[in-house]
């Protein structure tokens, strides 16, 4: 079965572009996440989707990024226009839906990593 | 808020040594806990997780935890490290409202060096 993919591994842009990363789930899995790891810090969650709707975006860092789920089913996420602080490692991960005494995995992806000149 | 943090951000150990890696969590609810490897050019690969069960969790590789509620901790260990070891190491807890089904908050990380 394949993994969380990731499009594309390395990406390199400048200050004020646009740049969509694009996320494949897991086959079957209704949750999808978006985390970022900006050099050297925590990982940070961004949002939440299950199926195609937004179950959480609260760590969405400002109206420059724009998520998106199609049919539930790949991702992506817009960084339009980019700044110098979006440059990062961006983690997708998916996860089946839990039930009432199943904890579920999230799984990750290899991540993007975003520079942004 | 829920908080992770780990001591150390790089910890080197001798091969056939103890590995050690501590972590703290805070939160408000009874969490989940979940401990995440990271090998080079790889994506996060979960070692184990605590999900309110048995508190000594066994995990993959031979790596375990101990979930200690008085202490707050959750702290990862193997008993011999071997040069495969080598990668960065993630705590992270979630909340267990939707039946971990939530955002992970994460640690900053620890790199783990095996030194032959």
């Amino acid at each position: 079965e394949a993994g969380v993919t990731q499009f594309p591994s390395h990406s390199v842009i400048e200050k004020g572009q646009t740049v969509t990363l694009r996320c494949d789930p897991i086959s079957g899995h209704d949750n999808l996440y978006w985390y970022r790891r900006v050099m050297g810090k925590e990982i940070k969650f961004l949002l939440h989707f299950v199926k195609e709707s937004k179950q959480d975006e609260s760590g969405m860092p400002n109206n420059r990024f724009l998520a998106e789920r199609t049919g539930g089913t790949y991702s992506t996420l817009k960084v339009q226009p980019a700044e110098l602080e979006d440059s990062g490692v961006y983690f997708c991960a998916s996860s089946q839906e839990g039930l009432a005494t199943f904890t579920d995995t999230q799984y990750f992806g290899p991540g993007t990593r975003l520079t942004v000149l | 808020a829920q908080s992770v943090t780990q001591l150390g951000s790089h910890v080197s150990v001798s091969e056939g040594a103890l590995v050690l890696l501590r972590c703290n969590y805070s939160s408000s609810v009874p969490p989940y806990l979940f401990w995440y490897v990271q090998y080079p050019n790889q994506g996060l690969q979960l070692l184990l997780k605590y999900t309110s069960a048995a508190t000594l969790v066994k995990g993959i590789n031979g790596f375990e935890a101990e979930f200690k509620k008085s202490e707050t901790s959750f702290h990862l260990t193997k008993p011999s490290a071997h040069m495969s070891d080598a990668a960065e190491y993630f705590c992270a807890v979630s909340d267990n409202k939707n039946f971990g089904n939530e955002k992970l908050t994460f640690g900053t990380g620890t790199r783990l060096t095996i030194i032959p």
